[in-house]
């Protein structure tokens, strides 16, 4: 029973596709984020969800819209791929109780390739 | 983006060896989170601290906070297989009237046999 679950786990694409990420997390938590991941490990936000508003949109090309349904799911629309988009994409949700020690749950990671 | 700097990025040691990883930053943050990824797998949280100075022990593992909380380390005591993954530190940041968290640019640490 996966808290933070994305699919799917692994995509390759071709430059100029537009493809989409899901994720649901059955948590209960009202804030839900996307994390990029390079090929250096380095993890950065890009977007985090608060009952379904968004709340932080960093600078991320136009071509990645988050939508968010409801407040379990988020996903991730990215238009027009290119190959620096190539990447492992995390989903991550935490509950927001105003506190700065609030825990995120991750998901297991979308790895995108796009060749 | 305020950057968190973490060292060493890379440490391959033997078990039963003990190490350090730090997580340095100029910026001041609410808290610090340590996070160990496996391959395959999302960051799962190991610990968070909150007061400067804190110190939080999880077994063979000592976390510690800096007196500014600007800065934090990790330290393994005998270290295992199983500790090997990479190690992430995050620290939180109050932004637009909620906490972002941004992580360090990780160590990758491998516990030989």
């Amino acid at each position: 029973d996966t808290a933070v679950s994305q699919t799917p786990k692994y995509l390759v694409t071709q430059m100029g596709n537009d493809k989409s990420i899901k994720c649901e997390q059955n948590l209960g938590h009202d804030t839900m984020y996307w994390y990029k991941q390079d090929s250096k490990k380095f993890l950065k936000i890009m977007f985090s969800y608060n009952n379904k508003e968004l709340i932080i949109n960093e600078t991320v090309p136009n071509r990645f819209s988050p939508k968010s349904p409801d407040k379990a799911h988020l996903n991730l629309h990215i238009n027009s791929l290119e190959l620096g988009d190539s990447a492992v994409y995390f989903c991550a949700s935490s509950q927001d109780d105003g506190r700065s020690n609030t825990e995120a749950f991750f998901g297991q990671g979308t790895r995108l390739t796009v060749v | 983006t305020q950057l968190l700097e973490q060292s060493p990025q890379f440490l391959s040691i033997q078990e039963g060896e003990n190490l350090t990883v730090y997580c340095n930053s100029s910026s001041v943050f609410s808290s610090l989170q340590w996070y160990r990824q496996e391959p395959g797998e999302g960051p799962v949280l190991l610990v968070t601290v909150v007061t400067g100075g804190e110190v939080k022990k999880l077994k063979r593992l000592t976390f510690q906070f800096g007196d500014a909380r600007k800065d934090s380390s990790l330290h393994i005591t005998a270290a295992q297989p199983g500790d090997t993954g990479l190690y992430l530190c995050a620290g939180a940041r109050w932004f637009s009237g909620t906490y972002k968290y941004i992580f360090g640019t990780g160590t990758r640490l491998k516990v030989l046999a």
